[in-house]
């Protein structure tokens, strides 16, 4: 099993909104990363967690929060976020993000929109 | 930093025929991998490769680890409809690095 489970697909949010996008893994992985897409462009790096501790965050706005409960489960809160932050948001997750030849597994993403 | 070099943007190819994309650095890379994203889907994993020369192949998809180490090829052999998407390259340079993507190629397939 290489699934990486995203919910919701959809998010439409206002500005003054607050929001979770929520990532499950059950591969026994014990890295987890969010990444930012926008249309026709490659995925940014946003946030790394190794074994359950945050360990590359990449100068992201404090509007988003990011949040390991534990080794499977991955959530993005989202506060007062701009049009701008408009993206596709995808999740994945590596065996232990300690090496540098790991392969990512990818969530099929939320679609945020917003408004 | 590392950057990787996929061109063109965007490929179009008649069903059946094969179709070679490649993917170049002025760095040297430790791994490759190759990835195909439907739109609204996310990337998914197609190949990974490990050492220089390595030639490793998935069903119609062939992808190789250039000897030089800056360089990697992805062939897709009788194409059919559904290869449609943009393929990423992406690969690790060293010790704690992160995944540098490419721009990636979109490509289409006629019918």
């Amino acid at each position: 099993d290489t699934e990486v489970t995203q919910t919701p697909k959809h998010l439409v949010m206002g500005m003054t909104n607050k929001k979770s996008l929520k990532c499950e893994q059950h591969m026994g992985h014990r890295a987890m990363y969010w990444y930012k897409q926008k249309a026709k462009k490659p995925p940014e790096l946003m946030f790394v967690y190794s074994y359950e501790k945050l360990s590359i965050n990449e100068s992201v706005p404090s509007r988003f929060s990011p949040e390991c409960p534990n080794s499977s489960l991955l959530n993005l809160h989202l506060h007062a976020l701009q049009p701008e932050d408009s993206a596709l948001y995808l999740c994945a997750s590596s065996q232990s993000g300690d090496r540098n030849n790991e392969k990512l597994f990818f969530g099929s993403g939320t679609q945020l929109s917003v408004l | 930093g590392q950057q990787l070099n996929q061109s063109p943007q965007s490929m179009f190819i008649q069903e059946g025929e094969d179709v070679s994309m490649n993917c170049t650095s002025s760095s040297i890379f430790n791994t490759w991998l190759w990835y195909k994203q439907d739109p609204g889907e996310g990337p998914v994993l197609l190949i990974a490769l490990y050492k220089a020369g390595e030639l490793t192949s998935n069903g119609r998809l062939t992808a190789q680890f250039g000897i030089t180490r800056k360089d990697s090829f992805l062939n897709i052999s009788a194409s059919i409809p559904s290869d449609v998407g943009i393929y990423f390259c992406a690969g690790h340079t060293g010790a704690n690095s992160k995944l540098t993507f490419g721009k990636g190629i979109t490509l289409s397939v006629r019918p």
